[in-house]
């Protein structure tokens, strides 16, 4: 398997843009995650999916922000509109369980807004 | 409040000695600890994950323990080297609850100089 694949790895777009983070999760795992990495704040859960359905979105910082997980092989982060704030490494991550599972982790996208 | 705590952002270490990193928490109840390990512009890796009935775990040159007495994990690296330089990362399961996500510390950053 190729692992965990995200698209694209860097984005650069200016403020009050729509953007679109894409994930591929690695196939056969149950659970999807969307974490935002920043020296501040370090390593945050945004939202996480079992078989598809939206678990937890409490980490989701406001309504700008979405996730949808259309099927087992593919879900989207979408900002809109974006602002300077946003800048981060956004990383996805699947796992066969929640807690007691190990995830694995896509090569993340860094977001540079302007 | 809930809180992960990693003792120290940075760790600089010789070649040979062991390395110990610690991951304290306060306000959760964790039945899993995990630690992973990110290098520079790359998604965290799986290491290790020890269970809360679990006081120590081993692999290869690795040791994790896991107090939750004191609340606390240790992170050993015996032999270091420096190719072990990178950041490490402690995460817990929230409440210890079965289809919870896991929460991260901040990472202590080891540098192992020859």
């Amino acid at each position: 398997d190729a692992g965990v694949i995200q698209s694209p790895r860097h984005e650069v777009t200016e403020m009050g843009q729509e953007v679109t983070l894409r994930c591929k999760p690695i196939s056969g795992h149950d659970y999807l995650f969307w974490y935002r990495q920043t020296m501040m704040r370090g390593l945050e859960l945004l939202i996480y999916f079992n078989n598809n359905v939206p678990i937890d979105d409490s980490g989701m910082p406001e309504d700008r922000f979405s996730a949808k997980m259309p099927n087992a092989s593919f879900s989207t982060l979408k900002i809109q509109p974006s602002e300077p704030r946003d800048s981060a490494v956004y990383f996805c991550a699947s796992s066969f369980g929640p807690g007691s599972y190990e995830q694995y982790f896509g090569p993340g996208t860094r977001l540079t807004v302007t | 409040s809930q809180k992960i705590e990693q003792n120290s952002e940075a760790l600089n270490i010789q070649e040979g000695k062991t390395a110990t990193l610690t991951c304290n928490y306060t306000n959760y109840s964790p039945a899993y600890l995990q630690w992973y390990r990110q290098d520079p512009g790359r998604g965290p890796v799986f290491l290790l994950l020890i269970r809360e009935n679990e006081k120590e775990k081993r692999k290869e040159r690795l040791k994790v323990t896991f107090d939750t007495t004191l609340k606390q994990s240790l992170f050993h690296i015996t032999a270091s080297q420096p190719a072990d330089s990178a950041t490490y990362l402690c995460a817990l399961d929230d409440d210890g609850q079965a289809g919870t996500a896991l929460i991260f510390g901040k990472g202590t950053t080891l540098s192992v100089s020859s």
